[in-house]
């Protein structure tokens, strides 16, 4: 069973720029979630895909949009970054709806911007 | 709202310690779903235990036990014989079965187990 993977693992750019983090969701998965994790903080969710549709959303602005693939893979883009968006970006799997509803997580992707 | 709050910020143990990290949650809903996750210097998070809001029981598995108490809102999260692999941080989070179902994070207990 492979699990959650994210791509890239680093990534430096300078306000204003725009960037796409990439996420493959586990086998068998069709839902993935998007989390925001700044320094020393708890991760903040920032919105959900299913169906290849956006299923929910945390407070976030427009600015932070996404995809899904049908192969259920996702893409989190953010346009005009701030310096405020450098973070780990955690992608997570889950089942829709499952019993279990555990969301299983990738190794983050974390963004630098200056 | 969904709120989770885990008051102790970091927390020092020597090896082979007993060690129980707080967790109290705050939802509306009837229904929940509540997750511990430790989150290693790697930076993934791994997902250790779950508990839905209808089973208080509370259980046991290898070194890791739990305290879920309705009553209380709170969701306790115990390491037996602490070890120094258990060094990391952990996160408490509340899972709300709404439009979507995300989940709410504390703000994390960083544990620290020393020989």
């Amino acid at each position: 069973e492979t699990g959650v993977t994210q791509s890239p693992t680093h990534l430096i750019k300078t306000r204003g720029q725009q960037v796409t983090l990439r996420c493959s969701s586990q086998s068998g998965h069709n839902t993935v979630s998007w989390y925001q994790q700044a320094l020393g903080q708890g991760p903040q969710f920032i919105f959900q895909y299913y169906r290849e549709e956006e299923n929910g959303r945390g407070n976030f602005p427009p600015r932070f949009s996404g995809l899904q693939f049908p192969n259920y893979s996702s893409e989190l883009n953010v346009n005009a970054l701030e310096l405020d968006d450098s973070a780990l970006y955690l992608c997570a799997s889950s089942f829709w709806r499952s019993s279990y509803n555990e969301q299983f997580f990738g190794p983050g992707t974390r963004l630098t911007v200056l | 709202a969904q709120k989770v709050t885990q008051a102790q910020t970091e927390i020092s143990v020597v090896e082979k310690e007993d060690v129980t990290l707080d967790c109290v949650y705050e939802t509306r809903d009837t229904t929940y779903y509540l997750f511990w996750y430790k989150q290693p210097p790697s930076g993934e998070l791994v997902f250790l235990i779950r508990r839905n809001s209808f089973d208080e029981q509370n259980e046991i598995s290898g070194r890791y036990s739990w305290n879920f108490q309705k009553s209380t809102s709170s969701f306790n999260f115990t390491i037996t014989a602490s070890q120094v692999v258990d060094s990391a941080v952990y996160f408490c989070a509340l899972l709300n079965t709404g439009t979507a179902s995300k989940l709410t994070f504390g703000t994390g207990t960083r544990l620290q187990v020393t020989l």
